[in-house]
């Protein structure tokens, strides 16, 4: 089965809303990342947090790490339109030599 | 600083024909990831490397896929005999430093292949 799963697969809000995104994952990890992708383009490296961290902030994002539950959340504030996009978190760590294990990615629609 | 850099980035085969995609990691870094993306799926490692060793390749099909990052050059991923099942975005990934220690990996714009 997939390490790092995200929900919901879909989520549509408002400008202006929060988005909030989760992520659980299956084995020890050193840390977990989280990435943007709009459509059809490479990926954005938005945010790392390690396993010894609980929450880290970057601007507008929130992430925090549970690792007794095997699981993160991505908390976008104040959302805008170009926050549209797929976002996926990855694992590092649980099977070694540093390989991303990505979840299938939670797809963000915000509308104007 | 140059990120990231993959060419082509769009690829176009025919069934039974070779595809070859390049990779140029950042400057300084010496550690290199493959990863394949199959439409509306997150991305599945499959190879890493460093330079002139392939580090890890579990996630590589065992027949017609291969992977080289020379001492001179970019790393190169390999598809022989291309078949429809291959057409999926190929992204690259570098970073510094690897081993297990985790460290971010800074990710190419992707070849999109197309196997007709």
């Amino acid at each position: 089965s997939q390490q790092g799963e995200e929900d919901p697969q879909a989520l549509s809000i408002q400008e202006g809303e929060n988005a909030t995104m989760n992520c659980s994952y299956k084995t020890s990890i050193n840390n977990l990342q989280w990435y943007r992708q709009n459509s059809g383009r490479g990926l954005v490296h938005l945010i790392l947090i390690r396993s010894n961290e609980r929450e880290k902030h970057s601007g507008r994002l929130r992430v925090t790490l549970d690792t007794s539950k095997k699981s993160s959340s991505l908390l976008i504030t104040a959302s805008r339109a170009a926050d549209t996009a797929s976002y996926f978190c990855a694992t590092s760590g649980g099977g070694g030599y540093n390989k991303l294990i990505f979840g299938a990615g939670t797809r963000l629609a915000v509308h104007p | 600083n140059a990120g990231v850099m993959q060419n082509p980035r769009h690829l176009v085969r025919r069934r039974g024909q070779e595809a070859r995609l390049r990779c140029s990691p950042m400057k300084g870094h010496s550690h290199v990831y493959w990863y394949r993306q199959l439409p509306e799926e997150g991305l599945k490692f499959m190879v890493y490397l460093q330079k002139e060793n392939i580090i890890d390749e579990s996630g590589m099909p065992k027949e017609r896929f291969s992977a080289e990052f020379p001492k001179e050059g970019p790393s190169i991923l390999r598809i022989q005999q291309v078949v429809r099942g291959d057409s999926a975005a190929y992204f690259c990934a570098s970073s510094p430093l690897g081993g297990t220690s985790g460290n971010e990996q800074f990710f190419g714009p992707g070849t999109r292949l197309t196997v007709l």
